[in-house]
């Protein structure tokens, strides 16, 4: 295992139209966060999940927004009719119960036209 | 909610030179201080850590130290290279509650 992955790296899409992105997390870490990261600032949080619990939603996160862990394994985020203001980095990271330490997927670069 | 701040914004050093960046915190209930380096187009990598219990933490070129008193904790990176040159966040969090990220500083490592 290399590490968290995400996919797609970017994406470009229309306004108004849905997307969805994957993470896979270290296989062993059983803890997954989505944070969402605007030029010049850092991650901000959107949600967590501790195995296929989601157990914490930002009030970022507008009910545009949805993600899921169904097996406690990979997570997907999904954001419905979007907007340009969307446009951002999607970060995933993930932890073990118990650890504090969080590593990071390389993200996935959204851009809304 | 857990509030963090970085300063400087940007920092330039010249090769070989140290760094240092400096963060404070809000929560004096947060116990876990991470710092992150974010190269362009990537995501943010784990470089070093601290838990409140420790004062300071080094390894090999860089290193942390934690005030409690004061709520602050900064990065000190020496003989700084080309390669240093990054974005660095702190973060912070207690507990098992999720990261709180500053916005960043820009190191610039001058040849």
């Amino acid at each position: 295992d290399t590490g968290v992955s995400q996919n797609p790296r970017h994406k470009i899409t229309k306004r108004g139209q849905n997307v969805t992105f994957r993470c896979d997390p270290i296989s062993e870490h059983n803890r997954l966060y989505w944070y969402r990261q605007t030029l010049g600032q850092g991650p901000e949080f959107l949600t967590y999940f501790q195995n296929e619990a989601q157990l914490e939603k930002s009030r970022l996160l507008s009910d545009r927004f949805s993600a899921e862990r169904p097996k406690g394994s990979f997570s997907t985020l999904e954001i419905q009719r979007t907007e340009q203001g969307d446009s951002a980095m999607y970060l995933c990271a993930s932890s073990s119960e118990g650890g504090t330490e969080a590593f990071f997927g390389q993200g996935t670069r959204l851009t809304v036209v | 909610g857990e509030n963090v701040e970085q300063h400087p914004s940007t920092l330039s050093v010249q090769e070989g030179d140290s760094a240092v960046i400096k963060c404070t915190y809000s929560d004096s209930a947060s116990n876990y201080f991470p710092w992150y380096k974010q190269e362009l187009g990537k995501g943010p990598q784990l470089i070093i850590d601290i838990r409140s219990n420790v004062g300071e933490k080094k390894d090999q070129r860089i290193a942390v130290t934690l005030n409690k008193t004061a709520k602050h904790f900064s990065l000190h990176i020496t003989e700084t290279q080309p390669e240093d040159s990054a974005v660095y966040f702190c973060a912070a969090k207690k507990g098992n509650n999720r990261l709180a990220f500053g916005k960043g500083n820009q190191v610039v490592v001058i040849p």
